[in-house]
């Protein structure tokens, strides 16, 4: 695997509750993406960053900020998390950004919101 | 809108035999790409085939692209059970290099 950690693994909130992932990397690749996984949905695009306090909003980005104050580190915020936010989170890097990088998937953070 | 449909949603086939799942978009791409899913684990790139090119192998998988019909196609041969997986397309669109748009997946069974 790429050197890719996401934290916490698995989380389990109520609703109401802001919650924090973490996205990590020890690749120095500039792209950091973070995506949503969901049943009959596929993947969908959150926010992405294309550098330090560079981002941008995807196109699932409603309830969601994202923050990066260095290369290795992405973070996203659920400022008050609801059920529809109850999903597997994966964070992924890309090396430029070019449409022909591959991206590299971290192992996901599965969050339920009660 | 998704930009990437897979077809079927879900196949189960004997190990050896082969194992084709089909991806339909709507606009116009710069390339597309197959990445597979372990079950509880992120996705791992497997090919990328660019919108000038029709056919690209890599090992036991054969990737085909029809950009008049919007359409790709990822054969997996001689099937094995570790290809049990989940299979998805992603476009990249031409007028945003750096967004992949992913599909909903094709789910593999393949049995012993």
């Amino acid at each position: 695997d790429a050197g890719i950690t996401q934290s916490p693994r698995h989380k389990v909130t109520e609703t109401g509750t802001p919650v924090t992932l973490r996205c990590h990397q020890t690749e120095n690749h500039r792209y950091m993406y973070w995506y949503r996984q969901d049943p009959g949905h596929g993947l969908r695009l959150i926010h992405y960053s294309y550098g330090v306090k560079d981002t941008d909003k995807g196109e699932v980005s409603d309830g969601y900020s994202v923050s990066r104050s260095k290369t290795e580190d992405f973070l996203l915020t659920l400022e008050s998390a609801t059920s529809s936010q109850t999903s597997v989170y994966f964070c992924a890097i890309s090396e430029s950004g070019r449409s022909t990088d591959t991206q590299y998937f971290g192992p996901g953070t599965r969050l339920t919101v009660l | 809108s998704q930009q990437g449909e897979e077809d079927p949603q879900a196949l189960s086939i004997q190990e050896g035999e082969n194992a084709t799942m089909n991806c339909s978009y709507k606009t116009s791409i710069n390339n597309l790409q197959w990445y597979r899913q372990n079950s509880g684990r992120g996705l791992v790139h497997l090919i990328l085939i660019r919108s000038n090119e029709r056919e690209k192998h890599s090992g036991r998988l054969r990737v085909t692209l029809d950009t008049s019909k919007k359409s790709s196609s990822l054969l997996i041969t001689a099937s094995r059970a570790a290809d049990t997986a989940s299979y998805f397309c992603a476009t990249a669109w031409m007028d945003s290099s750096y967004k992949l748009i992913f599909g909903s997946g094709t789910r593999l069974l393949v049995r012993p």
